[in-house]
């Protein structure tokens, strides 16, 4: 237990529904992060939240929507996704860009 | 790219023997991690190892860093089935944020 919690563990979803994934850590960290993680492709920072800010946006498609409320809770929305969105999604708390906890992660297939 | 390697992509061994994985990476660092992901789970963070430090200790893991050659090392030893994991290693982007390698699949055979 790193102390991220993730849910749901495992999703599939249509291309024309939308979702949420939730994400919840208890540490008292200050940033929190989203990365996917595809086979065969090294982790893919999506966005980085610091301080409930939103410091980074590496290129992520606009149907994927992120949402910082408080320090503790991270959620990505999900809207009109494609197949080639299916895989891992990993969500990470740090305190002071030391090291990263990780939730266990959701597994989304997109039909 | 700032993307780093890690070497060899795929790595198999005995129960007891001991398993080196290499990381090469491209920027400064302020400091260089590694982490373990068992399948289709999160990663748990290894060992942090900073940029003035060379070698480093924990339990079975032994880490070493050559800034020089932009490189790291992981040893474990003694190792066991338990063991079997993907290992990554990450360091620090001109962001701030981690960069990830591609891992190291190990598989401890009993």
């Amino acid at each position: 237990e790193t102390g991220v919690t993730q849910t749901p563990r495992h999703l599939v979803m249509g291309m024309t529904n939308k979702k949420s994934l939730k994400c919840e850590q208890h540490l008292g960290h200050n940033a929190m992060y989203w990365y996917k993680q595809s086979a065969k492709k090294p982790l893919e920072l999506m966005f980085v939240y610091s301080l409930e800010e939103r410091v980074e946006n590496n290129s992520v498609p606009s149907r994927f929507s992120p949402e910082c409320p408080n320090s503790s809770h991270l959620f990505l929305h999900l809207h009109t996704l494609q197949p080639e969105d299916s895989a891992l999604y990993l969500c990470a708390s740090s305190q002071e860009n030391e090291k990263l906890f990780f939730g266990s992660g959701t597994q989304l297939s997109v039909l | 790219s700032q993307q780093g390697e890690e070497d060899p992509q795929a790595l198999s061994i005995q129960e007891g023997e001991n398993a080196t994985m290499n990381c090469s990476y491209k920027t400064s660092i302020n400091n260089l991690q590694w982490y373990r992901q068992n399948s289709g789970r999160g990663l748990v963070h290894l060992i942090l190892i900073r940029s003035n430090e060379r070698e480093k200790h924990s339990g079975r893991l032994r880490v070493t860093l050559d800034t020089s050659k932009k490189s790291s090392s992981l040893l474990i030893t003694a190792s066991r089935a338990a063991d079997t994991a993907s290992y990554f290693c990450a360091y620090g982007g001109s962001q701030g944020n981690l960069i990830f390698g591609k891992g190291t699949k190990l598989s401890v055979k009993p």
